[in-house]
């Protein structure tokens, strides 16, 4: 059972560019939440999809946008980069059902460097 | 809002050694608690958790106790081995929704040498 992908895993680009970050959940998950991890930090939660649609949002600009899939896979979408946008980003997956409490289970990341 | 402040490390240790990670957290409401490990290159894997007050959450050796009346879970495990070096993160989540937002602390780096 292949656990929660992401791609790429490494990236590179330049201040002001665009960024598209991908991720499949694990079998059975329906829900993907996206979080950032700077150098030396927790995490911190950027976004949740369910259902093809945002439903919760952390702290962050609307440079952060994402869109899930009817596969429930998702994109993270990231415009205008600027220098503080590197970071590990890591995608987590998870089961909605009927409000039970339900373990995130995360990827390896994409590892993004903004020169 | 949420919270948690995590003992700052790094922490090293000889192999065999007591291990304590301090985690204490602000919340509303009486969250779920998960401890959550960053081996080397490799994303966040679930190490434990506990659900409600004085649960016991237990894994590969390691516990951690949810107190309620402290606020505090703390990680613990009796004799580490070298294999246990890694990032330890403590997390909070709303209770009984433990897939939304999680809350994370900044990471406690460990380093166990032979």
């Amino acid at each position: 059972d292949a656990g929660v992908t992401q791609s790429p895993t490494h990236l590179i680009k330049t201040r002001g560019q665009q960024v598209t970050l991908r991720c499949s959940p694990k079998s059975g998950h329906d829900t993907v939440s996206w979080y950032q991890q700077a150098l030396g930090q927790g995490p911190q939660f950027i976004f949740q999809y369910y259902e093809e649609e945002e439903r919760q949002r952390g702290n962050f600009p609307d440079r952060f946008s994402g869109h899930q899939f009817p596969n429930y896979s998702s994109e993270l979408n990231v415009n205008a980069l600027l220098l503080g946008d590197s970071a590990l980003y890591l995608c987590a997956s998870s089961q909605t059902s009927g409000g039970h409490q339900e373990t995130q289970y995360f990827g390896p990341g994409t590892r993004l460097l903004v020169l | 809002g949420n919270s948690v402040t995590q003992m700052e490390g790094p922490v090293t240790l000889s192999e065999e050694a007591f291990l304590t990670i301090n985690c204490t957290y602000t919340a509303t409401g009486y969250p779920s608690l998960f401890w959550y490990v960053q081996y080397p290159g490799e994303g966040l894997q679930l190490l434990l958790k506990a659900t409600k007050a004085d649960d016991k959450g237990s894994n590969k050796g390691f516990e951690a106790t949810y107190r309620k009346e402290t606020t505090s879970f703390h990680l613990e495990k009796g004799s580490v081995q070298v294999s246990d070096s890694a990032v330890y993160f403590c997390a909070l989540g709303r209770a009984n929704f433990g897939n939304e937002k999680l809350t994370f602390g900044t990471g406690t780096r460990l380093t166990i040498i032979p």
